[in-house]
């Protein structure tokens, strides 16, 4: 059974960095692409980062790049999102996921999330 | 980036009725789009990915269609479990955006 399980969360002041990880299982971690994607409170899902399966390629979206790393450890099967000057719009429930595949790079995996509040 | 507007935002209907969420792109995304599921506790699953393909283990009411910027989700006869929140997403380019989500809800 596939099983993703985020870690690192919590309350963190704006300004200050915060490291997220994610324990995978179930499936062969180092063939798949994972990313993260994050849903501030009551608002819609925002894609964060996606890496590649080796780890060289990494894709983020303007409101992070600079300030969020992706990155994953293949030995241990863990995903990371090392998170850098916080703001407050940052606070949110952050999902780790995997990519299906390389031709449909849908999401088939979700973690459960773990939140993230940014504030004084 | 491609934006993607979803359609209605919230959709009142009734156990057995069939609905229909669209979804469309601010440019045309080749098939590339994606529908997720996402209940009140927070779990987000995959239910159509490519336009049209079926998720395993997905209940065949659900169906996916659409071509070009315009596609949408069918539920042919709705369940109980099938009022939640629903996000189309395209993953024809970075960045990969969602939708703002319809709330399917019970009338």
């Amino acid at each position: 059974e596939v099983q993703l399980v985020e870690s690192g969360g919590g309350l963190v002041q704006p300004g200050r960095s915060l490291k997220l990880s994610c324990a995978a299982s179930g499936f062969t971690f180092s063939n798949y692409y994972m990313a993260w994607v994050r849903q501030a409170p009551k608002k819609g899902l925002e894609w964060v980062a996606t890496i590649s399966t080796s780890g060289s390629r990494t894709y983020y979206p303007d409101s992070v790049k600079g300030r969020f790393t992706i990155s994953r450890d293949n030995a241990k099967s863990s995903l990371y999102l090392q998170m850098n000057s916080l703001k407050s719009e940052d606070t949110a429930t952050y999902y780790c996921a995997r990519q299906g595949s390389y031709a449909h790079a849908y999401f088939d995996y979700w973690g459960q999330g773990v939140m993230v509040t940014v504030s004084s | 980036d491609i934006q993607m507007t979803q359609s209605p935002s919230s959709l009142p209907a009734s156990l057995g009725e069939r609905v229909t969420i669209s979804c469309r792109a601010s440019q045309g995304i080749s098939n590339n789009l994606n529908w997720y599921q996402q209940k009140p506790d927070g779990t987000i699953k995959p239910l159509i990915y490519y336009t049209s393909n079926l998720q395993s283990g997905v209940p065949s009411r659900f169906s996916g269609s659409g071509s070009g910027t315009d596609y949408s989700l069918t539920i042919s006869s709705l369940e109980p479990e099938d009022f939640a929140m629903y996000y189309c997403q395209q993953d024809a380019s970075f960045p990969r955006t969602f939708g703002g989500g319809t709330k399917l809800e019970l009338k």
